[in-house]
């Protein structure tokens, strides 16, 4: 079974759409993650939820939109692509103890904006 | 803030040679330390953690100790193979209330038979 889960794994859209993926955990885990990784393989923190509830929101566009309804689905919606939103974005899950969790990660979904 | 710092790459190693990808960290308080790794066209996987001072994690013939005084996680093998060939993440996560993993740039390894 799949601890965390994304789908799409692949995504090519052009400029301007809009599109989702979506995240699921089997884990029990009451905290998700979503990050970003960029062409130089950089990993940043975009949005944590604990309990469906946004704990933290980093410096991104209000055009990525993050979703949970309920703990074991994080979805990320992305308005008006943009060539720069290129990237690997990973969703990833932990049980909130402190900090010295444990963060499990999905396969990664592959975006690729033309 | 929190911060880490490993080393660049990419590293290029025969088969059996000694692995060590330097890690140093910047972090208010205790913070858990990390390996993570990714294999070509996977997602992240954790290889060890250390939780406190002096622990060591261990795990597939890594290892990696939490030295406090010199604020370094740094990532070793003894012998490395082909299958280790992937990207190696040092990352770090604050002791306070619920924190991302804050990592670092990541470093490429190379393992040649």
């Amino acid at each position: 079974d799949t601890a965390v889960s994304q789908t799409p794994k692949y995504l090519v859209t052009q400029m301007g759409n809009d599109k989702s993926i979506k995240c699921e955990q089997n884990l029990g885990h009451d905290t998700m993650y979503w990050y970003k990784q960029d062409s130089k393989k950089f990993l940043k923190i975009m949005f944590s939820y604990n309990n469906k509830e946004l704990i933290i929101n980093e410096t991104v566009p209000n055009r990525f939109s993050p979703k949970s309804p309920d703990k074991a689905h994080l979805n990320l919606h992305i308005n008006s692509l943009e060539l720069g939103d290129s990237a690997v974005y990973f969703c990833a899950s932990s049980q909130r103890t402190g900090g010295q969790e444990t963060q499990y990660f999905g396969p990664g979904t592959r975006l690729l904006v033309l | 803030g929190n911060s880490v710092t490993q080393m660049e790459g990419p590293v290029t190693l025969s088969e059996e040679a000694f692995l060590t990808i330097n890690c140093t960290y910047t972090a208010t308080g205790y913070p858990s330390l990390f390996w993570y790794v990714q294999y070509p066209g996977e997602g992240l996987q954790l290889l060890l953690k250390a939780t406190k001072a002096d622990d060591k994690g261990s795990n597939k013939g890594f290892e990696a100790t939490y030295r406090k005084e010199t604020t370094s996680f740094h990532l070793e093998k003894g012998s490395v193979q082909v299958s280790d060939s992937a990207v190696y993440f040092c990352a770090l996560s604050a002791y306070s209330g619920n924190t991302p993993l804050v990592f670092g740039k990541g470093t490429r390894l190379s393992v040649i038979a």
